[in-house]
Order: structure tokens, then sequence, then C-alpha cells
């Protein structure tokens, strides 16, 4: 039990729609992180939030937005979907100390799927 | 981040020890080595961490090897709840872990 908690578990869309994935942090962590998992792969880093802002960004469109609240709870957005935006979507929160990030800690993830 | 590379399957007997080799032998001296594993339809979960000494927690022990270049992961007395994908993974101080496409441990009855 990691203290993080995501909605929805299991969604189903379909090609063009819109999705927003929520996720409330570990009591006491500053930073959130997004992760894709496609099947059989290892999840793979979207971006990060610290302090609602985004700091820093992996290999993804525009199309995948995020906020991060006052009360460190976030959201993943994405626009337009694709076919292989289907996947398991994982929230991550940690602390991040003196500049460096701290282990993460996992929810159990929104699994997307998109027909 | 320097990339690590682990084999893609192994197998443990019940209550032996499991050891779980990662190469990253383009370590640099900042980095350090992380472990999580995944249960088959759950979020990753932190093991260990370590720099350059070896580490021990509830869970497992972290062996590094004195170049860096190597670390294996162990689990002391395997149980079939130990059954999972596990990721070494070589994070600086950048904000993302690459998870590559870890080890599928399976412990056998």
């Amino acid at each position: 039990e990691t203290g993080v908690t995501q909605s929805p578990t299991h969604l189903i869309k379909t090609r063009g729609q819109q999705v927003t994935l929520r996720c409330s942090s570990q009591s006491g962590h500053n930073t959130v992180s997004w992760y894709q998992q496609a099947l059989g792969q290892g999840p793979q880093f979207i971006f990060q939030y610290y302090r609602e802002e985004e700091n820093g960004r992996g290999n993804f469109p525009p199309r995948f937005s995020g906020l991060q609240f006052p009360n460190y709870s976030s959201e993943l957005n994405v626009n337009a979907l694709e076919l292989d935006d289907s996947a398991l979507y994982l929230c991550a929160s940690s602390r991040l100390v003196d500049r460096r990030p701290g282990e993460l800690f996992f929810g159990e993830g929104s699994r997307l799927t998109v027909l | 981040d320097a990339k690590t590379t682990q084999p893609p399957s192994m197998d443990c007997a019940e209550g032996r020890a499991a050891n779980l080799p990662c190469n990253h032998s383009t370590i640099s001296g900042n980095e350090y080595v992380y472990w999580y594993r995944q249960i088959h339809s759950q979020g990753p979960q932190y093991i260990i961490h370590g720099l350059k000494n070896n580490e021990t927690n509830e869970m497992a022990s972290l062996i590094i090897t004195e170049d860096r270049k190597s670390s294996t992961l162990i689990l002391p007395h395997a149980t079939l709840r130990d059954t999972a994908v596990y990721y070494c993974i070589v994070k600086g101080t950048g904000n993302q872990f690459y998870f590559g496409t870890g080890t599928s441990l399976t412990v056998i009855p």
C-alpha cells in the first residue's frame, strides 16, 4: 500500500476522444510523475510535476498534458486519442530532496483502452 | 542516465535465494542503482537502491561490484509472491527513471 490512488481503474474510449486520469499523491510528497506502460514493456516517463509546474518531459507529444494542484494531486489529460495510446497509465509520487528525486511510490494505474 | 542490461527471464526454486544480475557498464560516479519490481497488473514497487556500498533492507540485498559496472539483487528466501518483473535502473539527478524491459522472475514451488 503506497498511499497513491488513481482513478478510474479502467476505461474505454474511442479514437479522437479526450481522457482525464486522476492521481492522489502520498501525503508529504511534493512531486508527481506519470508513466505510460504498453503491454509487455516497461513504464515510460511522460512528465513530472513539481510545485504545480512541469519539471521534465519524456518523448511524448503535446496532446499529453498535465496538472498538479496545491494539494499535490494531479491529472493527466490526453487529447485526440490514438489506438497506440492504449496502455496502463501509472502515477508515482516522490519527494524532491536536494534536487535529487527520491524513490517513486506508484499507484495501481489506470488501464485505458482506445477503440 | 546509464543504460542497463538484464536477462529477460529467470527461474528460482521456492525457499532458495534468487540472484538477479544487472550490467551497467557506463554508470557514472553520481548515479545510483535502483531496483523495482512489478507484480502482474500492479504498479511497480520500490525494493532498494545504492550508490557504491552494498545495501540490505527487509526485502532484499543489493551487491554492487567495486568498479560499479554491475550489480546483483538478492532475494534471500524466494516465495511464490516474489514472482514478478524486476527492473534495474541507473539514475542520476534527472527526473525520469528508465525502466527497460526487466527480468521476469518465476518462483517455482
